[in-house]
């Protein structure tokens, strides 16, 4: 089945480790996204990347970073440097003709201590 | 940023009520598009439709209907009959230019929580 994988499901760090949430997906598309949502605030958008090797910042990337050496991979790494890291993370990809209809995974809920 | 509003933070109903959903959005723009996605408890957010500016019809899905007035601005989503599995946050969103690149994507509204009571 074509999708897009995130995991773990649930993730606890202690404050001041980094962390790296995973972000898999086979269909094929060639832009990523890693949004966060925090209760009550909807979806903020910390990194996309439009093609391999490349991407860009998106309105909240202080404290995360990103890399993008496959296709098929986006992972996001939490930094000791996010002032608030405890949220849930979404991973989305689109298609390159099609860009703005994302496709979701199941997310990842960090809870640092 | 042009922003996309959704006034009702949580909305209660019983079962079998008609309930909408108020999405306003902000544009500057001639073409744009405008979705609607739910986000069950389970936390994955599934794509529930598109709209493009061009179309004014107001589109039908089974017990769902979503009304377009670009007069006002609104892309409002009703639910008929509402039943206890339609329980999710609802979020509208419209197609954006990200700052960072430039690069086509979304723009969210802070989301519905929609509660149907049996």
């Amino acid at each position: 089945d074509g999708g897009i994988t995130q995991s773990p499901k649930y993730l606890f760090r202690k404050e001041g480790q980094n962390v790296t949430l995973s972000c898999e997906q086979n269909l094929n598309h060639d832009a990523m996204y890693w949004y966060r949502q925090d209760p009550g605030q909807g979806l903020r958008l910390i990194y996309y990347s439009q093609i391999v090797n490349d991407f860009q910042k998106g309105d909240i990337a202080e404290g995360y970073s990103v890399s993008r050496e496959k296709k098929e991979s986006f992972p996001l790494t939490v930094t000791s440097a996010q002032k608030n890291p405890t949220a849930f993370y979404l991973c989305a990809s689109s298609p390159r003709d099609r860009v703005y209809e994302q496709y979701f995974g199941p997310g990842t809920r960090l809870t640092v201590t | 940023a042009q922003k996309v509003t959704q006034a009702q933070t949580e909305i209660s109903v019983v079962e079998k009520e008609d309930v909408t959903l108020d999405c306003v959005y902000e544009t500057r723009d001639t073409t744009y598009y405008l979705f609607w996605y739910k986000q069950p408890p389970s936390g994955e957010l599934v794509f529930l439709i598109r709209r493009n500016s061009f179309d004014e019809q107001n589109e039908i899905s089974g017990r769902y209907s979503w009304n377009f007035q670009k007069s006002t601005s609104s892309f409002n989503f009703t639910i008929t009959a509402s039943q206890v599995v339609d329980s999710a946050v609802y979020f509208c969103a419209r197609r954006t230019k990200y700052s960072g690149g430039g690069a086509d994507g979304l723009t969210f509204g802070k989301g519905t929580h929609l509660i149907i009571q049996p």
